[in-house]
């Protein structure tokens, strides 16, 4: 079965610092990973996802991530940090087979002082 | 990218009524829909997987006469809450994919259900 761990329940950063919000998998075979972000009272955007190819995957609003399998870590990270960015962050794994759901992490949340 | 449309948004019943949650894939052909239920600031947990003209598949814990899913067509997937309780007050989010999106899931904005 497969599993996402995010240890921290909070991340805080000024603005204008980087910003790393961590997530570990286990997943059997090959895994497919993603990020989503959440802002309150709505539903998830999509920002980036790993499937295959070069380690460091780029996404939305200057966001990437590296894929690290030795590690099984898929950390989120963003050069400088925005005040907009405060929001609630999920890693997600699923399976390599087609038709299997997202298992999320319980989510860190990432709070940007200005 | 693709949207996925959630009705209503906010919904309010009273206790032992039965309320409705629509899902729709307004772009693409959702062959497979998710359904996930959210407590405040809390992870989401998968309820259920239905495909297409098949029965829903239930996560362990998930009461099926509770919660019924159909999934009638590519582009709708319902989620009823029957006889609903305080306790199943909560936000809940659909999301699809379709195997032409890749393996990217579309989510859909959400309802939040509150049972009075």
């Amino acid at each position: 079965a497969q599993s996402v761990a995010q240890p921290e329940d909070q991340v805080n950063v000024a603005e204008g610092n980087p910003l790393t919000v961590k997530c570990t998998y286990s997943v059997s075979g090959n895994p497919y990973l993603f990020w989503y972000v959440q802002y309150p009272n709505r539903g998830l955007q999509f920002l980036l996802k790993y499937i295959t190819g070069d380690n460091l995957v780029k996404g939305s609003y200057g966001f990437e991530a590296e894929f690290n399998k030795s590690q099984t870590s898929f950390h989120l990270k963003k050069p400088s940090a925005l005040v907009s960015d405060s929001a609630l962050y999920f890693c997600a794994v699923r399976a390599n087979q087609a038709g299997t759901a997202l298992i999320f992490g319980k989510g860190t949340t990432l709070s940007v002082s200005s | 990218g693709a949207v996925v449309s959630q009705h209503p948004s906010w919904v309010i019943c009273k206790s032992g009524t039965s309320v409705k949650i629509e899902c729709r894939s307004l772009d693409f052909q959702a062959t497979t829909m998710f359904w996930y239920r959210q407590f405040p600031k809390q992870s989401l947990m998968l309820m259920a997987t239905s495909n297409e003209g098949s029965k829903a598949t239930y996560e362990q814990g998930v009461e099926k006469d509770k919660f019924l899913i159909n999934h009638a067509s590519l582009t709708l997937s319902t989620l009823t809450v029957t006889s609903a309780h305080p306790e199943d007050s909560s936000f809940y989010i659909c999301s699809a994919s379709n195997l032409l999106s890749g393996n990217t899931i579309y989510f859909g904005e959400g309802s939040w259900l509150t049972v009075v």
